[in-house]
């Protein structure tokens, strides 16, 4: 099984900062096939990034994802309001696919 | 338009069995790669079982032997059938429908499972 350690466990950021998210596995994953999704409270995953870097329909183009094999990303270049949510990866190259512990965003 | 609606969820004891469905609209889902993934109260995600187009499916360790994914083509639904449950398995439960040629997935609301005496 992979495991994907998520870093940091908070960032206390303001609207307007860039955020940069980590998401390392503990083995390399297969074609690169990590995505990352944005969670507020009460409602269902919403997915940003699939494949490492392929921004998902609809999604802006403040985020962004890079990376391979061990080492992932996720970039929002500019906070909104709305960006403050929890954000967790998922690897599905292989089975089990497992996600990440998150990473709350929070107002600074 | 697309969704998918969990239901089947509840209290149940310790040891106990649950089937949860997920009925799907505006595709087939004999045709996609489809999960679920749970939620336990304040926590993160954790991916449960999928089954691919082809049929073949996966599960999480913490629940291999257990849960059983399955889908029935007549009725486009999706299901999770939870046998042996255990308090751990308390937690909303979500289907994902994946749609790589749209370039997203899409989730249902979530059925919450509640397992204690």
């Amino acid at each position: 099984e992979i495991v994907l350690t998520q870093s940091p466990g908070t960032l206390s950021l303001s609207p307007g900062e860039r955020a940069t998210l980590s998401c390392r596995a503990s083995q390399s994953v297969s074609s690169n096939y990590l995505a990352w999704y944005q969670q507020k409270r009460g409602q269902a995953p919403r997915l940003l990034i699939y494949g490492a870097s392929s921004r998902a329909t609809g999604i802006p183009d403040r985020f962004s994802g890079s990376g391979s094999g061990t080492d992932f990303t996720l970039t929002i270049s500019r906070l909104e309001p709305e960006d403050f949510a929890v954000y967790y990866c998922q690897q599905y190259g292989s089975s089990p696919r497992t996600f990440g512990q998150g990473t709350k965003v929070e107002i600074k | 338009e697309v969704q998918l609606v969990e239901t089947g969820g509840g209290l149940i004891q310790p040891g106990g069995s649950l089937r949860l469905s997920c009925a799907a609209s505006g595709f087939t889902v004999s045709s996609k790669y489809m999960s679920w993934v749970r939620q336990a109260p304040g926590k993160g995600l954790e991916w449960v079982s999928v089954i691919y187009s082809g049929g073949s499916t996966y599960y999480a360790d913490s629940v291999k032997g257990r849960f059983t994914i399955s889908r029935d083509n007549s009725k486009n639904t999706l299901y999770l059938q939870m046998n042996s449950l255990r308090a751990e398995d308390t937690a909303v439960y979500y289907c994902q429908v994946e749609m790589p040629t749209m370039g997203r997935d899409y989730w249902g609301q979530g059925t919450l499972v509640t397992v204690s005496s």
